[in-house]
């Protein structure tokens, strides 16, 4: 069993759908992070909760809304998307603060906006 | 930016050569990680050398770095074909952000 589970893997939605994608850690880290990878780009950091806050949001849209209920499990929200926001969503932990240490990453959820 | 970049974007080679991929990167950083990707997949964890170290092994993964150039270096010997895969270098610059390249997609051909 992975120590970072994201469901679903695989989701298709249409622009007006309002969907959730899923992340659970059971590593006992404290730092989780959602980040967007997008074909030819760099991975890109989208938010980060440490010890359930949130701590960074990189100028994300609104229509992508995280959710850290305890430090075991994130969500992101989805709503009102654009074919644009397509990507593979990886979802992340760390046992060391934010940027510091070694991260873990899920599978991976690949979303298609039609 | 902190980004760091790979190169080449994409390099094939002989199962059993050795594949060098490098990494640059523009400010200071307290340590540089290598991530694996397969097709899909989420990224995995390869190592970690922080800036005061300059050369860290690893199974048959060697990682350079050399901070007055701005650059690090992953070597893998002796390849096989598992070890086809996307490989990531990634920055940190103190910022508690891990900046991530775009990537080196290595092809092993048996």
């Amino acid at each position: 069993e992975t120590g970072v589970t994201q469901t679903p893997r695989h989701l298709v939605m249409g622009m007006t759908n309002k969907k959730s994608l899923k992340c659970e850690q059971h590593l006992g880290h404290n730092a989780m992070y959602w980040y967007k990878q997008s074909a030819k780009k760099p991975l890109e950091l989208m938010f980060v909760y440490n010890f359930k806050e949130q701590t960074e949001n990189n100028s994300v849209p609104s229509r992508f809304s995280p959710e850290c209920p305890n430090s075991s499990h994130l969500f992101l929200h989805l709503h009102t998307l654009q074919p644009e926001d397509s990507a593979l969503y990886l979802c992340a932990s760390s046992q060391e603060g934010p940027g510091s240490g070694e991260l873990f990453f899920g599978e991976g959820s690949r979303l298609t906006v039609l | 930016s902190q980004q760091g970049e790979e190169d080449p974007q994409a390099l094939s080679i002989q199962e059993g050569e050795n594949a060098t991929m490098n990494c640059s990167y523009k400010t200071s950083i307290n340590n540089l990680q290598w991530y694996r990707q397969n097709s899909g997949r989420g990224l995995v964890h390869l190592i970690l050398i922080r800036s005061n170290e300059r050369e860290k092994h690893s199974g048959r993964l060697r990682v350079t770095l050399d901070t007055s150039k701005k650059s690090s270096s992953l070597l893998i010997t002796a390849s096989r074909a598992a070890d086809t895969a996307s490989y990531f270098c990634a920055t940190d610059g103190g910022d508690e952000k891990l900046t991530f390249g775009t990537g080196t997609r290595l092809t092993i051909i048996p």
